[in-house]
């Protein structure tokens, strides 16, 4: 099947720093998208995109569709506190229904 | 997660029990999924519905049923549970096939 290799595992940071992690794949994808989980609660769905090439951003949070359609990253500027979670990217083909994620980086910020 | 609500939240069966997890959701959404969460593995698509009526494998399949109730509820059963079934469960739901998916928060099944 389908692999996202996702990178980092784990970063640890201090507040205020910035953040960056990607997502590549052997194949190509339609979408990408990426997710945050809080410890004890879902997947919450962060930033999605639709086109090679495309930059989206939400609030201090910026990803990219790569122009290649086989990766993507996420920035997080000036962290807080609030962004320790695990960070998932995860990659649709088309419409078959079926996402792939990445094995998560793992995202603790020091006050 | 608001709109996917899983239940129950907590679990602790012995091998060889059978179980149900129910899934239901109030977004009017056609498409239904349930992943497995492992440490280190991400998540992992077990079975997922793409509408009601229908019902397809994931990635990991074995040892596992689902049920596709009716449009809201999507239910998946260990008909005899193992250890290496010990895991974090979640349903999500979308409107369509190619569209991001929408979490609930998650069963926490423990097999002794």
């Amino acid at each position: 099947g389908q692999q996202l290799n996702q990178s980092p595992q784990s970063m640890f940071i201090q507040e205020g720093e910035d953040v960056s992690m990607n997502c590549t794949s052997s194949s190509i994808f339609n979408t990408w998208l990426w997710y945050k989980q809080d410890p004890g609660e879902g997947p919450v769905l962060l930033i999605a995109l639709y086109k090679a090439g495309e930059l989206t951003s939400n609030g201090r949070l910026t990803a990219q569709f790569g122009i290649t359609r086989k990766d993507s990253f996420l920035n997080i500027s000036a962290s807080i506190p609030s962004d320790v979670g695990i960070y998932f990217c995860a990659g649709l083909e088309g419409s078959n229904y079926k996402l792939t994620f990445g094995k998560g980086t793992l995202l603790t910020v020091n006050p | 997660n608001a709109g996917v609500t899983q239940t129950p939240k907590f679990q602790v069966l012995k091998t060889g029990q059978s179980m149900t997890l129910q899934c239901a959701q109030d977004m009017n959404h056609n498409s239904m999924y349930w992943y497995r969460q492992d440490p280190g593995m991400g998540l992992r698509l077990i079975y997922y519905s793409a509408s009601e009526g229908t019902t397809d494998k994931g990635e990991v399949p074995n040892g596992y049923n689902v049920s596709r109730l009716n449009k809201r509820e999507f239910s998946l059963r260990l008909e005899s549970a193992a250890p290496s079934q010990t895991s974090v469960y979640f349903c999500a739901t979308t409107p369509t096939g190619n569209q991001p998916q929408h979490f609930g928060d998650g069963t926490r099944l423990s097999i002794l």
